[in-house]
């Protein structure tokens, strides 16, 4: 069972236009981060939001959590080529001993063509 | 230099054999995992370890094993390896949150061990 769900699973776009990335769950997060991967090497921190309706800021990147804390976005404006990646979100839920690990979705693969 | 390494980078075996994958780090960080990564699957945790003297299972346990061998060192073991086995294994590290249930620290992960089973 996939704990947080992605979408879509594939983004092909121009240089230049806007997209939208979701990730959403039917469980509560007490936070939530944002990853990049790119080809040949682990995935990097973009963002971590922590607050119900928290928006984040990063360059032509914004990051959103939603108000009950169950979804997030992340939005880019104008894309650029090197913004090609595959974006993965993670949460943290805590429950019994899980002691506050992340849960991965499986990411975004986005191509972003000159 | 990388802050967290990961060896081999890329090997091949055969169903049966033992497979041992390294990891190592020079962040100081407590906090060690061993993630799988597969086509459309994304991250899936295999194990993980809040310091020396603590192991849990992750959410795929079965069929690997684990070693904390030192803060900088957790190694992870396939004792016979399968074919539905291969796929891209990552390390990561963080530090220990500051406070129980807050803001989660960074991972950080290795370039990754590319397994391949035959």
């Amino acid at each position: 069972t996939q704990l947080l769900e992605q979408s879509p699973q594939f983004l092909s776009i121009q240089e230049g236009e806007n997209l939208t990335v979701y990730c959403n769950s039917s469980s509560v997060f007490s936070s939530l981060q944002w990853y990049r991967q790119e080809p040949g090497e682990g995935p990097v921190l973009l963002v971590t939001v922590v607050t119900g309706g928290e928006v984040k800021k990063l360059k032509r990147l914004t990051f959103q959590f939603g108000d009950a804390r169950k979804d997030s976005s992340l939005h880019i404006t104008a894309a650029q080529p090197g913004d090609t990646g595959l974006y993965l979100c993670a949460g943290r839920v805590f429950r019994g001993s899980t002691l506050g690990r992340l849960y991965f979705g499986r990411g975004t693969q986005l191509t972003v063509w000159p | 230099d990388a802050d967290v390494t990961q060896t081999p980078r890329n090997r091949i075996t055969k169903t049966g054999k033992r497979i041992m994958l390294e990891c190592s780090q020079t962040k100081g960080h407590d906090r060690m995992y061993w993630y799988r990564q597969d086509p459309g699957l994304g991250l899936r945790l295999i194990y993980y370890s809040f310091d020396v003297k603590d192991i849990n299972k992750g959410e795929i346990s079965d069929g690997y094993s684990v070693s904390r061998q030192a803060q900088a060192k957790f190694s992870l073991s396939l004792e016979s390896a399968i074919p539905n086995q291969t796929a891209l294994y990552f390390c990561a590290t963080s530090e220990r949150d500051i406070l129980a249930g807050g803001r989660p620290r960074e991972q950080f992960f290795g370039p990754g061990t590319r397994l391949t089973v035959l």
